[in-house]
């Protein structure tokens, strides 16, 4: 199986930050991911899917790239509505499997 | 709206069986492939099932041992997680999600675009 490495595992924000956060695969996948943002007590929302290309409907300070194996979410000027939980995962083969998610938090 | 809702989540000793089902609206639930996944509890997201539009095609975690089964029935809109010899170890959220994309795909190609709705999930518990 891939295994996906996400780091941090919680990171602590303010309003109007840039958080970065970032998914290692094990293996190569070329653009093969996706990115979901959790909110308590909520189901996961798709962000973005192969690696940058927007969801309909999220807003444009969520931006994705990808550098190798490295993948990275961006959220340009944090809003209250972002603290939530971030989830990578891998779409290229199976099984399709998550990154362990980052906490933002509020500062 | 588009929306799943899921049900059927119970608490079931070891070795029981249990049926889950989802519920699609708003879409036309026929031209998706559809996904089960567990969030097991305090940790994170674990892929379950696929299964391809027509229902002909599934795919399963290795690590079921081939214990669950998903279905679906097209002309109620509705998807099916049949979960047999239940272990404490499958405990969890039970979400089911809608491929981004609808249409027809093969293999590893109908995960290429991720999950784009998901329900908010029904809960399972194996204990004793």
């Amino acid at each position: 199986d891939i295994q996906m490495t996400q780091s941090p595992s919680s990171v602590s924000a303010s309003v109007g930050d840039r958080v970065t956060i970032t998914c290692r695969a094990s293996q190569g996948i070329g653009t093969s991911l996706a990115w979901y943002q959790q909110r308590p007590g909520k189901a996961p929302k798709l962000l973005i899917y192969a690696a940058s290309s927007l969801q309909g409907g999220v807003p444009s300070r969520f931006s994705g790239s990808r550098s190798g194996t490295e993948f990275t979410l961006s959220i340009s000027s944090l809003q209250p509505e972002d603290f939530a939980t971030y989830f990578c995962q891998q779409t290229n083969s199976f099984p399709p499997t998550f990154g362990g998610g980052t906490k933002v938090e509020i500062k | 709206e588009v929306q799943l809702v899921e049900f059927g989540g119970v608490v079931v000793q070891p070795g029981g069986s249990l049926r889950l089902s989802c519920a699609a609206s708003g879409f036309n639930f026929e031209d998706y492939t559809m996904y089960w996944v567990r969030q097991l509890p305090g940790k994170g997201l674990e892929w379950v099932s696929l299964i391809r539009w027509d229902g002909d095609t599934t795919y399963y975690a290795d690590s079921l041992e081939g214990r669950f089964t998903t279905s679906r029935d097209n002309s109620k809109k509705f998807l099916y997680l049949q979960m047999n010899s239940l272990r404490i170890e499958d405990t969890a959220l039970y979400h089911c999600a809608k491929a981004t994309r609808a249409g027809d795909c093969s293999g590893s190609r109908c995960l290429f675009y991720g999950m784009d709705v998901w329900g908010q999930g029904t809960t399972v518990t194996v204990s004793s």
